[in-house]
């Protein structure tokens, strides 16, 4: 069974300029999550979808930041603009649900970097 | 003050060494308990749910103690491979909440 994909890999983008990253959860799985890991930090959560609905989105930094999961199905995160501060490594993870306590998978991250 | 503390280590200890791992976390209304382990550049993957009565899987022993919000990973006979960081991990309400890490080196 494939596991969680995300791309790109890597991102090296200019302060000001529009980044997307995209997260394919593990077939199946409901449950979609994103999350950030900036330098020196322990990983931090972004939100949360079900399906296509975002059911918590209290760790997003700012309006900068908008996710959608059309269809339910793969996830977007895009910044714009992007600031030297979004700076980090961005993983998404999936789990199946309906029970919170339900393993996430994580994918191998996106690292972003802003210049 | 961090809702899930670790020590961030480094653990330097020599192969077939035992070594332990503490976490405390702050919100008693948390709701279940992870240990994760991620290699360097990669992604964080499980390594066992923590229960409260305690729990093991072949060297590796998780343990829950929910009145003093505290958790922890015993490491028997360690091996190289085992070199990594270890990720506590509380979840509440689907929401993961990572300590920082402790770095473990398993020295030859």
């Amino acid at each position: 069974e494939a596991g969680v994909t995300q791309f790109p890999s890597h991102s090296v983008i200019e302060k000001g300029q529009t980044v997307t990253l995209r997260c394919d959860p593990i077939s199946g799985h409901d449950n979609l999550y994103w999350y950030r890991r900036v330098m020196g930090k322990e990983i931090k959560f972004l939100l949360h979808f079900v399906k296509e609905s975002k059911q918590d989105e209290s760790g997003m930094p700012n309006n900068r930041f908008l996710a959608e999961r059309t269809g339910g199905t793969y996830s977007t995160l895009k910044v714009q603009p992007a600031e030297l501060e979004d700076s980090g490594v961005y993983f998404c993870a999936s789990s199946q649900g309906p029970r919170g306590g339900d393993t996430q998978y994580f994918g191998p991250g996106t690292r972003l970097t802003v210049l | 003050r961090k809702e899930v503390e670790q020590d961030p280590g480094p653990f330097n200890v020599p192969e077939g060494a035992t070594v332990a791992f503490n976490c405390t976390y702050s919100n008693s209304a948390s709701q279940s308990f992870f240990w994760y382990r991620q290699d360097c550049r990669k992604e964080p993957k499980l390594l066992m749910s923590v229960y409260s009565s305690g729990n093991e899987d072949g060297r590796f022993t998780a343990q829950l103690n929910r009145a003093s919000q505290y958790i922890s990973l015993l490491i028997r006979d360690s091996k190289l491979s085992d070199s990594a960081t270890y990720l506590c991990v509380v979840e509440k309400t689907y929401k993961y909440i990572f300590g920082t890490g402790t770095r473990l080196k398993v020295l030859a």
